[in-house]
């Protein structure tokens, strides 16, 4: 298996661009999770979707953020308009059904705002 | 709710000390418990995991057991290698939930520097 993944692995653009980070799970796993890493604030869930159906979107910053799931091979995570605030790794993970796996991540996306 | 308490970094050993990385959580019912390794520019990767109390999970030489009565799971290696370096983290599921994945409540990450 290929695991999680993650496009693209960088991405620079600039303030007030809409940006999309991509992911693509591990065939089987039911439940998608997209996180965030600062260094200010460590490792924050932002939302998660459950058969493709979002569960828990409360961590999503401000309504510039939206993810979909349009079927159980991709999901999207769009900032738009992007800030320099934004700039952060992005991390998507994906977990069987059952509740005693855990997770298992992509690489990332680095994104940076200027 | 639920939480992780790790222990603050950095920690910095010397090759083939032994490590103890600190964690404590805080939850209703029976959570399962795991350590994830950050490497430098990677994800997060599983390291090991226990599912109930007095497990012990191991792998790649690092442990750590389910202590329900002190509600920890510290992690151990008896002898560290300079490419052990990376950022630790422990976690735990949300046991409330049933049929659907659970979700993961991280702590804050410990960063470790093993230097020769």
């Amino acid at each position: 298996d290929a695991g999680v993944i993650q496009s693209p692995r960088h991405e620079v653009t600039e303030m007030g661009q809409e940006v999309t980070l991509r992911c693509k799970p591990i065939s089987g796993h039911n439940s998608l999770f997209w996180y965030r890493q600062t260094m200010m604030r460590g490792l924050e869930l932002l939302i998660y979707f459950n058969n493709n159906v979002p569960i828990d979107d409360s961590g999503m910053p401000e309504d510039r953020f939206s993810a979909k799931m349009p079927n159980a091979s991709f999901s999207t995570l769009k900032i738009q308009p992007s800030e320099p605030r934004d700039s952060a790794v992005y991390f998507c993970a994906s977990s069987p059904r059952t509740g005693t796996y855990g997770y298992t991540f992509g690489s990332g996306t680095r994104l940076t705002v200027v | 709710g639920n939480s992780v308490t790790q222990m603050e970094g950095p920690v910095t050993l010397s090759e083939e000390a032994f490590l103890t990385i600190n964690c404590t959580y805080t939850a209703t019912g029976y959570p399962s418990l795991f350590w994830y390794v950050q490497y430098p520019g990677e994800g997060l990767q599983l390291l090991l995991k226990a599912t109930k109390a007095d497990d012990k999970g191991s792998n790649k030489g690092f442990e750590a057991t389910y202590r329900k009565e002190t509600t920890s799971f510290h992690l151990e290696k008896g002898s560290v290698q300079v490419s052990d370096s990376a950022v630790y983290f422990c976690a735990l599921s949300d046991p409330l939930r049933t049929g659907t994945a659970s979700k993961l409540t991280f702590g804050t990450g410990t960063r470790l520097q093993v230097t020769l």
